[in-house]
């Protein structure tokens, strides 16, 4: 069965300072894993994904995660957070088995606050 | 350089009422989907379609319908609204053969008295 932690629900850091939003997954097939962005009142926004490929993965806006299989973590980092980084991050695990729906996991959030 | 467009924002029902929420991409995009989000569950897949003609339940289908008009349009009807579907709806869209969503549209909030 495939499952998403994503291990705190509010993150709050300075301006300038770095990101660290963490996700452990679990999963039974060798999955996809993504992480989208969610700003107020705001559909999803593909962040960046791991599909087996360099396990540094880099996405938009500086942000990168690291996929580690032996710890089962893709958390998702960023050097130095911006205020327009604010916002509702979501950890995502993706199996592709043909006819099959659930393998699609959104974890709960992670509420990124960023002080000026 | 619209995307997915959803219609509408925003809605209020009486238990029983009946609605559709529509949904239409301009990517050319086979795959589209249907989520409702509810606050600390993130999102949880409604129905899906994975291309023209074709539709399938996902993980909390009771209590809802779907129709894929076309290619561009997938429609989702709730036949007789209950507070429990008071949420904000996601329709989504995605390239062939990858089924993840990648293009979201910004979400219907519904609420149900």
């Amino acid at each position: 069965a495939q499952s998403v932690t994503q291990l705190d629900s509010h993150v709050s850091v300075s301006e300038g300072t770095p990101v660290l939003l963490r996700c452990n997954y679990s999963s039974s097939y060798s999955p996809s894993l993504f992480w989208y962005v969610q700003h107020p009142n705001k559909g999803l926004q593909l962040l960046l994904k791991y599909t087996s490929a360099a396990t540094l993965v880099k996405g938009i806006n500086g942000f990168e995660a690291e996929f580690k299989k032996s710890e089962t973590s893709f958390h998702l980092t960023k050097p130095s957070a911006h205020m327009s980084d604010a916002a509702e991050y979501f950890c995502v695990v993706s199996v592709w088995i043909k006819t099959s729906y659930d393998k699609v996991i959104f974890g709960p959030g992670t509420s990124l606050s960023v002080i000026p | 350089n619209a995307g997915v467009t959803q219609t509408p924002k925003f809605q209020v029902l009486k238990t029983g009422q009946s609605m559709t929420l529509q949904c239409a991409q301009d990517m050319n995009h086979n795959s589209m989907y249907w989520y409702r989000q509810d606050p600390g569950m993130g999102l949880r897949l409604i129905y899906y379609s994975a291309s023209e003609g074709t539709t399938d339940k996902g993980e909390v289908p009771n209590g809802y319908n779907v129709s894929r008009l076309n290619k561009r349009e997938f429609s989702l009807r709730l036949e007789s609204a209950a507070p429990s579907q008071t949420s904000v709806y996601f329709c989504a869209s995605s390239e062939e053969g990858q089924f993840q969503p990648q293009h979201f549209g910004d979400g219907t909030r519904l609420s149900i008295l």
